[in-house]
């Protein structure tokens, strides 16, 4: 069973960029597995931040956005908030189901 | 206000049977699939399945199947998941959440691209003896 892989942690300094990625145990993400990406923060629901890929969901602002690098989808946060601290996950479409990573807790210190 | 309202938490036996639910409003509860992620406790996100309202079709994932029901009255806009014997590692978040629809620039519907664009707040489910 392939499984989706995510950086289990990843620190960035107020004001950086980070880019955060989202993998297959095996072969390559592309668009043709509509990466999309949520954003949870501790005793809260998820929230959808990208999806298509590079689609921001409504309401969130322009310093996140997705992309494919290489052979992996991507979320990059330019211009890191304290609030940005939280947990991370993707989620890729297969055979009529979705498979969530397994969340990248992003550290803002 | 477009909105998933999901029923209160729960405190259940081993073996017990529970129904939860998720009430949609403010949009066409039809228009849209509804699905299931649990999360139990300090864990990650985790796709159980889901359900087209409309017609009843549903998909699981094959780590669920089998163990849960997903179901839905589309008369009272509201989607459930259900378990007829409980169990200690149940114990968890259960967050239903709405899937977009999303076109491409044609306008075509883009019926492989799944994600949720709506949450609701979740149920806590806690299986003790």
């Amino acid at each position: 069973q392939t499984v989706v892989t995510q950086e289990p942690s990843f620190s960035v300094s107020p004001g950086g960029t980070v880019t955060l990625t989202c993998g297959l145990s095996s072969g390559s993400v592309s668009t043709s597995y509509y990466p999309s990406w949520y954003q949870q923060t501790p005793g809260r629901p998820p929230r959808t931040l990208i999806y298509s890929t590079n689609t921001r969901s409504s309401g969130v602002p322009d310093r996140f956005s997705g992309s494919i690098l290489g052979n992996k989808a991507a979320l990059t946060i330019t211009g890191a908030q304290a609030d940005d601290e939280s947990d991370y996950y993707c989620v890729l479409y297969m055979s009529s189901a979705m498979v969530f990573g397994g969340g990248t807790k992003l550290t803002v210190l | 206000e477009v909105q998933l309202v999901q029923s209160a938490a729960e405190v259940k036996k081993p073996g017990e049977s529970l129904k939860i639910s998720c009430k949609g409003s403010g949009y066409t509860f039809t228009s849209h699939w509804i699905g299931w992620v649990r999360q139990m406790p300090g864990k990650g996100l985790e796709w159980m399945g889901i359900i087209s309202p409309g017609d009843s079709d549903t998909r699981y994932s094959p780590s669920f199947q089998g163990q849960v029901t997903i179901s839905a009255d589309k008369s009272i806009s509201t989607a459930y998941l259900q378990w007829s014997s409980l169990k200690a590692s149940d114990t968890a978040m259960y967050y239903c959440a709405r899937r977009g629809n999303s076109y491409d620039g044609s306008g075509y519907y883009e019926s492989r691209n799944w994600y949720f664009d709506l949450w609701g707040r979740g149920t806590l489910v806690t299986v003790s003896s």
